[in-house]
Protein backbone atom coordinates (compact mmCIF):
# COMPACT_ATOMS: atom_id res chain seq x y z
CA UNK A 1 0.00 0.00 0.00
CA UNK A 2 0.95 3.51 0.13
CA UNK A 3 0.57 6.03 2.54
CA UNK A 4 1.74 9.62 3.13
CA UNK A 5 1.83 12.02 5.43
CA UNK A 6 1.30 15.72 5.70
CA UNK A 7 1.10 18.51 8.39
CA UNK A 8 -2.73 19.51 8.85
CA UNK A 9 -2.67 23.14 9.36
CA UNK A 10 0.65 25.85 8.66
CA UNK A 11 0.57 29.28 9.05
CA UNK A 12 3.13 32.36 7.36
CA UNK A 13 3.41 35.82 7.41
CA UNK A 14 2.86 37.61 3.73
CA UNK A 15 6.18 37.91 2.10
CA UNK A 16 8.25 35.23 4.80
CA UNK A 17 9.47 31.18 3.36
CA UNK A 18 7.33 28.60 4.56
CA UNK A 19 8.24 25.01 4.12
CA UNK A 20 5.40 22.11 3.76
CA UNK A 21 6.91 18.39 4.28
CA UNK A 22 5.58 14.96 3.33
CA UNK A 23 6.61 11.72 3.86
CA UNK A 24 5.63 8.65 2.19
CA UNK A 25 5.20 4.47 2.48
CA UNK A 26 5.01 3.07 -0.85
CA UNK A 27 5.92 -0.17 -2.43
CA UNK A 28 7.87 0.67 -5.86
CA UNK A 29 8.37 4.42 -6.14
CA UNK A 30 7.07 6.40 -9.16
CA UNK A 31 7.98 10.20 -8.15
CA UNK A 32 6.23 12.46 -5.95
CA UNK A 33 4.01 15.29 -6.83
CA UNK A 34 2.84 18.42 -5.47
CA UNK A 35 -0.82 20.19 -5.92
CA UNK A 36 -2.55 23.05 -4.79
CA UNK A 37 -6.28 23.36 -4.37
CA UNK A 38 -8.36 26.52 -3.25
CA UNK A 39 -11.30 26.12 -1.77
CA UNK A 40 -13.83 25.46 -3.60
CA UNK A 41 -11.90 25.01 -6.39
CA UNK A 42 -10.11 22.06 -8.35
CA UNK A 43 -6.62 20.84 -7.51
CA UNK A 44 -3.87 21.94 -9.53
CA UNK A 45 -0.58 20.79 -10.52
CA UNK A 46 2.51 22.38 -9.18
CA UNK A 47 5.45 20.49 -9.78
CA UNK A 48 6.85 16.68 -10.13
CA UNK A 49 10.11 15.42 -8.65
CA UNK A 50 11.10 11.73 -9.65
CA UNK A 51 14.91 12.07 -9.03
CA UNK A 52 16.40 13.73 -5.73
CA UNK A 53 17.11 17.49 -5.55
CA UNK A 54 15.69 20.47 -5.47
CA UNK A 55 13.04 21.62 -8.32
CA UNK A 56 12.30 25.30 -8.78
CA UNK A 57 9.34 26.46 -10.54
CA UNK A 58 9.38 30.45 -9.98
CA UNK A 59 8.29 30.89 -6.29
CA UNK A 60 7.66 27.87 -5.82
CA UNK A 61 10.35 24.76 -5.45
CA UNK A 62 9.97 20.92 -4.72
CA UNK A 63 12.52 18.70 -2.89
CA UNK A 64 12.93 14.95 -2.80
CA UNK A 65 14.95 12.28 -0.63
CA UNK A 66 13.82 8.86 -2.25
CA UNK A 67 16.65 7.44 0.90
CA UNK A 68 14.74 9.29 3.43
CA UNK A 69 11.13 8.69 1.14
CA UNK A 70 10.72 12.75 2.11
CA UNK A 71 10.03 15.59 0.20
CA UNK A 72 8.98 19.24 0.88
CA UNK A 73 7.48 22.15 -1.03
CA UNK A 74 8.89 25.07 -0.79
CA UNK A 75 7.03 28.19 -1.25
CA UNK A 76 8.71 31.83 -1.34
CA UNK A 77 7.61 35.47 -1.10
CA UNK A 78 4.54 34.57 0.05
CA UNK A 79 1.27 36.29 -1.47
CA UNK A 80 -2.32 36.22 0.51
CA UNK A 81 -3.36 34.47 -2.85
CA UNK A 82 -1.13 30.90 -1.37
CA UNK A 83 -3.51 30.27 0.77
CA UNK A 84 -5.12 26.90 -0.12
CA UNK A 85 -4.72 23.34 0.50
CA UNK A 86 -1.51 21.71 -0.55
CA UNK A 87 -1.24 18.08 -1.57
CA UNK A 88 1.72 15.66 -1.78
CA UNK A 89 1.23 12.39 -3.98
CA UNK A 90 2.98 9.66 -5.21
CA UNK A 91 2.99 7.65 -8.31
CA UNK A 92 2.46 7.89 -11.75
CA UNK A 93 2.85 6.22 -15.33
CA UNK A 94 0.80 3.45 -15.13
CA UNK A 95 0.72 3.67 -11.10
CA UNK A 96 -1.87 4.98 -9.13
CA UNK A 97 -1.80 8.03 -7.81
CA UNK A 98 -1.90 8.34 -4.08
CA UNK A 99 -2.51 11.40 -2.96
CA UNK A 100 -1.73 13.33 1.16
CA UNK A 101 -4.56 14.62 3.39
CA UNK A 102 -3.00 18.17 2.69
CA UNK A 103 -1.46 20.81 4.18
CA UNK A 104 -3.81 23.51 4.72
CA UNK A 105 -1.41 26.94 4.32
CA UNK A 106 -3.09 30.24 5.46
CA UNK A 107 -1.24 33.19 4.41
CA UNK A 108 -1.27 36.01 7.41
CA UNK A 109 -0.23 39.83 6.86
CA UNK B 1 -7.94 25.18 -25.03
CA UNK B 2 -11.05 24.29 -22.53
CA UNK B 3 -10.41 22.68 -19.27
CA UNK B 4 -12.17 19.62 -18.06
CA UNK B 5 -15.63 19.86 -17.72
CA UNK B 6 -18.18 18.76 -14.88
CA UNK B 7 -21.65 18.88 -14.62
CA UNK B 8 -23.94 19.52 -12.77
CA UNK B 9 -21.76 21.57 -10.15
CA UNK B 10 -23.64 20.47 -6.96
CA UNK B 11 -26.65 17.57 -6.49
CA UNK B 12 -28.73 17.11 -3.53
CA UNK B 13 -30.53 13.97 -3.55
CA UNK B 14 -32.09 11.92 -0.64
CA UNK B 15 -30.62 8.57 0.57
CA UNK B 16 -31.40 5.41 -1.41
CA UNK B 17 -32.21 7.86 -4.76
CA UNK B 18 -29.84 7.41 -7.70
CA UNK B 19 -27.67 10.04 -8.85
CA UNK B 20 -25.43 10.46 -12.43
CA UNK B 21 -22.76 12.50 -12.87
CA UNK B 22 -21.01 13.84 -15.99
CA UNK B 23 -17.37 14.61 -17.10
CA UNK B 24 -16.19 15.76 -20.57
CA UNK B 25 -11.81 15.36 -20.93
CA UNK B 26 -9.92 18.13 -22.15
CA UNK B 27 -9.60 17.19 -25.65
CA UNK B 28 -6.89 14.62 -26.91
CA UNK B 29 -6.36 13.52 -23.12
CA UNK B 30 -6.85 9.41 -23.08
CA UNK B 31 -6.31 9.24 -19.39
CA UNK B 32 -9.51 9.96 -17.21
CA UNK B 33 -9.58 9.64 -13.53
CA UNK B 34 -12.78 9.53 -11.51
CA UNK B 35 -11.72 10.63 -7.61
CA UNK B 36 -14.22 11.45 -4.68
CA UNK B 37 -12.72 14.18 -1.78
CA UNK B 38 -14.01 14.06 1.56
CA UNK B 39 -13.98 17.04 3.88
CA UNK B 40 -9.93 17.91 4.86
CA UNK B 41 -9.00 14.63 3.03
CA UNK B 42 -7.10 14.16 -0.54
CA UNK B 43 -8.60 13.12 -3.58
CA UNK B 44 -9.05 9.59 -3.67
CA UNK B 45 -9.10 7.40 -7.13
CA UNK B 46 -12.08 5.63 -7.96
CA UNK B 47 -11.34 4.73 -11.62
CA UNK B 48 -8.81 5.09 -13.72
CA UNK B 49 -9.75 5.03 -17.85
CA UNK B 50 -7.37 4.45 -20.37
CA UNK B 51 -9.17 4.88 -23.50
CA UNK B 52 -12.55 3.15 -22.67
CA UNK B 53 -10.71 0.53 -20.72
CA UNK B 54 -11.13 0.69 -17.30
CA UNK B 55 -7.54 0.04 -16.09
CA UNK B 56 -7.49 0.69 -12.26
CA UNK B 57 -11.15 0.17 -10.48
CA UNK B 58 -10.12 -1.39 -7.09
CA UNK B 59 -11.34 1.23 -5.24
CA UNK B 60 -14.55 1.54 -6.85
CA UNK B 61 -17.57 0.03 -4.49
CA UNK B 62 -18.82 -1.82 -7.21
CA UNK B 63 -21.93 -2.57 -5.65
CA UNK B 64 -23.56 0.70 -5.83
CA UNK B 65 -20.97 2.35 -8.24
CA UNK B 66 -20.64 2.18 -11.65
CA UNK B 67 -19.22 4.15 -14.57
CA UNK B 68 -18.88 4.18 -18.03
CA UNK B 69 -15.99 5.88 -20.90
CA UNK B 70 -18.47 5.82 -24.19
CA UNK B 71 -15.85 5.79 -27.08
CA UNK B 72 -13.31 7.10 -25.16
CA UNK B 73 -14.55 10.49 -23.97
CA UNK B 74 -16.81 11.39 -22.13
CA UNK B 75 -17.48 9.78 -18.83
CA UNK B 76 -20.50 9.14 -16.78
CA UNK B 77 -20.07 7.72 -13.05
CA UNK B 78 -23.43 6.79 -10.91
CA UNK B 79 -24.48 5.78 -7.50
CA UNK B 80 -27.25 4.09 -6.83
CA UNK B 81 -29.04 3.86 -4.14
CA UNK B 82 -26.98 6.90 -2.58
CA UNK B 83 -26.49 6.79 1.07
CA UNK B 84 -25.13 9.40 3.15
CA UNK B 85 -21.74 8.51 3.73
CA UNK B 86 -21.45 9.30 -0.33
CA UNK B 87 -21.60 13.00 0.63
CA UNK B 88 -18.55 14.27 -1.10
CA UNK B 89 -17.05 16.44 -3.84
CA UNK B 90 -16.77 13.54 -7.10
CA UNK B 91 -13.38 15.14 -9.02
CA UNK B 92 -12.99 14.28 -12.74
CA UNK B 93 -9.46 14.30 -14.20
CA UNK B 94 -7.45 13.97 -17.80
CA UNK B 95 -4.38 13.38 -18.72
CA UNK B 96 -2.20 12.07 -21.95
CA UNK B 97 -0.22 9.48 -20.78
CA UNK B 98 2.38 8.28 -23.65
CA UNK B 99 4.43 6.57 -21.52
CA UNK B 100 7.47 7.33 -19.08
CA UNK B 101 7.08 7.99 -15.35
CA UNK B 102 4.64 10.72 -14.86
CA UNK B 103 1.35 12.53 -16.45
CA UNK B 104 -0.07 15.79 -15.21
CA UNK B 105 -2.92 15.37 -14.17
CA UNK B 106 -5.78 18.60 -15.21
CA UNK B 107 -8.67 18.60 -12.47
CA UNK B 108 -12.59 19.63 -13.11
CA UNK B 109 -13.97 21.84 -10.92
CA UNK B 110 -15.79 18.73 -9.39
CA UNK B 111 -19.25 17.89 -8.29
CA UNK B 112 -20.40 18.65 -4.70
CA UNK B 113 -23.03 15.75 -3.58
CA UNK B 114 -24.86 16.20 -0.49
CA UNK B 115 -26.73 13.35 0.46
CA UNK B 116 -30.09 13.77 2.85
Amino acid sequence: GQSLEQPSEVTAVEGAIVQINCTYQTSGFYGLSWYQQHDGGAPTFLSYNALDGLEETGRFSSFLSRSDSYGYLLLQELQMKDSASYFCAVGGGYQKVTFGTGTKLQVIP
Amino acid sequence: EAGVVQSPRYKIIEKKQPVAFWCNPISGHNTLYWYRQNLGQGPELLIRYENEEAVDDSQLPKDRFSAERLKGVDSTLKIQPAELGDSAVYLCASSYYRGGDYNEQFFGPGTRLTVL
